[in-house]
């Protein structure tokens, strides 16, 4: 086990929702990074929070939103749900700035309905 | 878009043989990890090899990195199957500051018993 916790582990929204996931990041660690990973796909990279400012985002829309706590836990936030956000959604925390070695959660498993 | 492409999809192998992935990426990179995923459940971190290294070990694994083909290869020995997962390289942009993981859309190994 990594130490990185995330929940809920898995959850059904109705399509316009709103969702909330959270993440524990592993003790010692001030980066987390949200990824969503469709099914038979790779992840892909949602953004970064480093020391509670985001640090870098993908091509994601304005609706994917997060935080990051003065503990390093972090929240990822996606409003006006659609169908296509129905994912796996990974947490990864690691130490400093950049790329360095992630330790990933169990994700949380999103289905949009 | 997906910097990482692995090579093959899918591999199936008897237990006790050796399974051989490949990954190509793009970009020039700072470092290349490897991911193992059960079941759509969360990334279990392999092993990074940085890019001034050519060869790295842990355990039953061997990573070759080739920067000049731009391509890395993860040999698992003597398999078993408990190694039925699939398999992701990861890598970072060089000189990015973003701290993103950039995912291939993995390898699917069956290890049969």
């Amino acid at each position: 086990e990594t130490g990185v916790t995330q929940s809920p582990t898995h959850l059904i929204k109705t399509r316009g929702q709103q969702v909330t996931l959270r993440c524990s990041s592993q003790s010692g660690h001030n980066t987390v990074s949200w990824y969503q990973q469709a099914l038979g796909q790779g992840p892909q990279f949602i953004f970064q929070y480093y020391r509670e400012e985001e640090n870098g985002r993908g091509n994601f829309p304005p609706r994917f939103s997060g935080l990051q706590f003065p503990n390093y836990s972090s929240e990822l936030n996606v409003n006006a749900l659609e169908l296509d956000d129905s994912a796996l959604y990974l947490c990864a925390s690691s130490f400093g700035r950049g790329n360095t070695e992630a330790f990933f959660g169990q994700g949380t498993r999103l289905t949009v309905v | 878009s997906q910097q990482g492409e692995e090579d093959p999809q899918a591999l199936s192998i008897q237990e006790g043989e050796n399974a051989t992935m490949n990954c190509s990426y793009k970009t020039s990179i700072n470092n290349l990890q490897w991911y193992r995923q059960n079941s759509g459940r969360g990334l279990v971190h392999l092993i990074l090899i940085r890019s001034n290294e050519r060869e790295k070990h842990s355990g039953r694994l061997r990573v070759t990195l080739d920067t000049s083909k731009k391509s890395s290869s993860l040999l698992i020995t003597a398999s078993r199957a408990a190694d039925t997962a699939s398999y992701f390289c990861a890598t970072d942009g060089y000189g990015g500051s973003q701290g993103n993981l950039i995912f291939g859309k993995g390898t699917k190994l069956s290890v049969k018993p």
